[in-house]
């Protein structure tokens, strides 16, 4: 089992369409999380840190519930520019910093 | 614009030449990484440096050899690499100190090609 997975996507959505991406992580003592956006040809740049409580910037929220081991990141109101791939990111903090990236979700979202 | 600069962003190289990676930042940083990623995959983490010491080798062969000069330069040295090393080679870096948002910052990338 991947340390990280996301859901396979890809996911097509018209303009101003709400879009939910999941991802579990499967070691338990990870301590904190994190969605990437990374568009094509380009690095990755957080998107948002991730918070037990859950948390919100704009048209982006993020959940958290380390019980099930579950992160997850709603898009509200979808624009062309939110088209990328969004990555999984969990700091497992085991030998000091280790952040293992999911297999990305890749989101297009049509005119 | 990215504060972690990558030189060069572009190389070309032999399978029996040695060439250098470069990687810098100035945000004060004390932990420094090294990804491989592939076409349509995630990244995967190589090594992590942390206040200048190699933390984490994720059985990288070889062929690729780190360097850490200071807290604000990370090399990554290239010998006798082979095709399927072609990729593009992230350097990312992170406060690691005690209560920090563990972000990543990453670079723009060099991109390997191995003939």
């Amino acid at each position: 089992r991947k340390e990280v997975e996301q859901d396979p996507g890809p996911f097509n959505v018209p303009e101003g369409a709400t879009v939910a991406f999941n991802c579990t992580y499967s070691n338990s003592a990870s301590q904190s999380f994190f969605w990437y956006r990374q568009d094509c040809r380009k690095e990755p740049k957080l998107l948002m840190s991730v918070y037990s409580s859950g948390n919100e910037d704009g048209r982006f929220t993020a959940q958290l519930n380390r019980a099930s081991q579950y992160i997850s990141l709603l898009i509200r109101d979808s624009k062309l520019s939110d088209s990328a791939t969004y990555l999984c990111v969990v700091n497992k903090r085991d030998y000091g910093q280790n952040f293992v990236f999911g297999p990305g979700t890749r989101l297009s979202v049509l005119p | 614009d990215t504060e972690v600069t990558q030189t060069p962003k572009h190389l070309v190289m032999g399978m029996t030449n040695k060439k250098s990676l470069k990687c810098e930042q100035h945000m004060g940083h004390r932990a420094m990484y090294w990804y491989k990623q592939k076409a349509k995959k995630p990244p995967e983490l190589m090594f992590v440096y942390s206040y200048e010491k190699l933390s984490i080798n994720e059985s990288v062969p070889s062929r690729f050899s780190p360097e850490c000069p200071n807290s604000s330069l990370l090399n990554l040295h290239l010998h006798a690499l082979q095709p399927e090393d072609s990729a593009l080679y992230l350097c990312a870096s992170s406060q690691d100190t005690v209560g920090d948002t563990g972000e990543l910052f990453f670079g723009e990338g060099s991109r390997l090609t191995v003939l």
